[in-house]
């Protein structure tokens, strides 16, 4: 079984404050994702990175793939309260997305 | 468009009940997934299915559970009979080639066994 550990688990910040999400495994993935899920809610994809070493930014979100393809990092600029919620990156060893691993979670919490 | 549609939202039944979770994939969507979600285990793969087959039900945990995708538009997932153990937050999500890989998930039901 292939094994993404998150870290951290608990994040709880003041607004404008930077935060790194981190997705580590031993495992070598075609392509990884990340999602946000929010209470009561599925989740939603926020990024897809397919290349080693790769670099997407959306907004004020940063993510990076490892240049090995087994390991991730999500980079919050100036938080915001509506940044709340649970981010969950996704291993996907076929490049079809038909059999993500999802990680352990971070549960980010952004406070006034 | 409505998105990937779940029902029941919550379903609270007692231990050895049969319970039948429902699932209406996105239109035109062919590949279908269903997960499960609990603290201690997070988000697990359980069966997906592509044009309405069962490709890999390798996360299905023990025989109690089945799945059906009668055609294009419809998917359910039955425990029969339940335990406590299965309380948990079940996810449908569908996908098609064409999203390139991106996951449509539905909002979930909340299932407590008593």
């Amino acid at each position: 079984t292939q094994l993404l550990e998150q870290s951290p688990q608990f994040l709880s910040i003041q607004e404008g404050e930077n935060l790194t999400v981190y997705c580590n495994s031993s495992s070598v993935f075609s392509s990884l994702q990340w999602y946000r899920q929010e209470p009561g809610e599925g989740p939603v994809l926020l990024v897809t990175v397919v290349t080693g070493g790769e670099v997407k930014k959306l907004k004020r979100l940063t993510f990076q793939f490892g240049d090995a393809r087994k390991d991730s990092s999500l980079h919050i600029t100036a938080a915001q309260p509506g940044d709340t919620g649970l981010y969950l990156c996704a291993g996907d060893p076929t490049g079809t997305a038909s059999k993500l691993t999802f990680g352990t979670g971070t549960r980010l919490q952004v406070t006034l | 468009d409505a998105g990937v549609i779940q029902s029941p939202r919550h379903e609270v039944t007692e231990m050895g009940q049969e319970v039948t979770l429902r699932c209406k994939p996105i239109s035109g969507h062919n590949s279908l997934f269903w997960y499960r979600q609990t603290m201690m285990r997070g988000l697990e793969l359980l069966i997906y299915f592509n044009n309405n087959v069962p490709i890999d039900d390798s996360g299905m945990p023990e025989d109690r559970f089945s799945a059906k995708m009668p055609n294009a538009s419809f998917s359910t997932l039955k425990i029969q009979p339940s335990e406590p153990r299965d309380s948990a937050v079940y996810f449908c999500a569908s996908s098609s080639s064409g999203t390139g890989g991106k996951l449509f998930f539905g909002s979930g039901t909340q299932l407590s066994v008593l």
